[in-house]
């Protein structure tokens, strides 16, 4: 039962290209969730979602990012521009429901690197 | 804002038993503790979590105190593998996200 993947692992972008991290959930998960790391800090939760649902998106940048978990394939975390700043890395998790009673699963990560 | 609050670090010797402390003084009734660490370079990884009652699993034990205010995880003997950053949170029953404080640094030296 694989786990939780992501790809690519690493990613360089120049200033101003577009960034697609994906994510694919463990088997039988339908909520995923994105985290950031930006270096030397903690993580930072950025959007939860279902299958086709936004369900919280209170920690994503209000311009340039945008997520998306569609009915068929992995959810995919899409950032626009990117810039500098945006170098860090992006962590995604997935749990069989929301809540307290189940752990999360997260990922390897990708790192993002902008130059 | 993470309502947990850990020491910022600890040490412990190979094969010694660690209790890493953490306070939830405002924790609620249908509130999860959930434990997770971080090994350098890798993605955060779940240990275990717990309502009321002391939990066990193969990677280490929750002990959680009566009045749920305090919880203790609990590395029965620690390996040059257990260093980590280690995350107590609070989750709610029909909550989402979690929400990452700083966490313990644990340093274990052979």
């Amino acid at each position: 039962n694989a786990g939780v993947m992501q790809n690519p692992r690493h990613l360089v972008r120049r200033r101003g290209q577009e960034a697609r991290l994906r994510c694919s959930p463990m088997k039988g998960h339908s909520h995923v969730y994105w985290y950031r790391q930006l270096p030397e800090e903690g993580l930072k939760f950025m959007v939860y979602l279902q299958k086709e649902n936004i369900i919280d998106e209170s920690g994503m940048p209000k311009e340039r990012f945008s997520a998306e978990f569609p009915k068929e394939g992995p959810s995919i975390l899409r950032i626009q521009q990117v810039v500098r700043g945006d170098s860090a890395a992006y962590f995604c998790a997935s749990s069989p429901l929301g809540g307290g009673l189940y752990g999360y699963t997260f990922g390897s990560g990708t790192r993002l690197t902008v130059v | 804002d993470a309502k947990t609050t850990q020491p910022n670090s600890m040490e412990s010797n190979e094969e010694e038993p660690v209790h890493l402390p953490c306070n939830h003084s405002t924790i609620s009734g249908t509130d999860y503790i959930h434990w997770y660490r971080q090994l350098p370079s890798q993605g955060p990884e779940y240990v275990i979590h717990g309502l009321t009652s002391n939990v066990n699993n193969r990677m280490a034990s929750l002990a959680i105190a009566e009045d749920r205010k305090s919880s203790t995880l609990i590395l029965h003997r620690a390996t040059l593998r257990d260093a980590a950053v280690y995350y107590c949170i609070l989750r709610e029953l029909r909550g989402g996200k979690l929400i990452f404080g700083q966490g313990t640094e644990l340093s274990v030296k052979p």
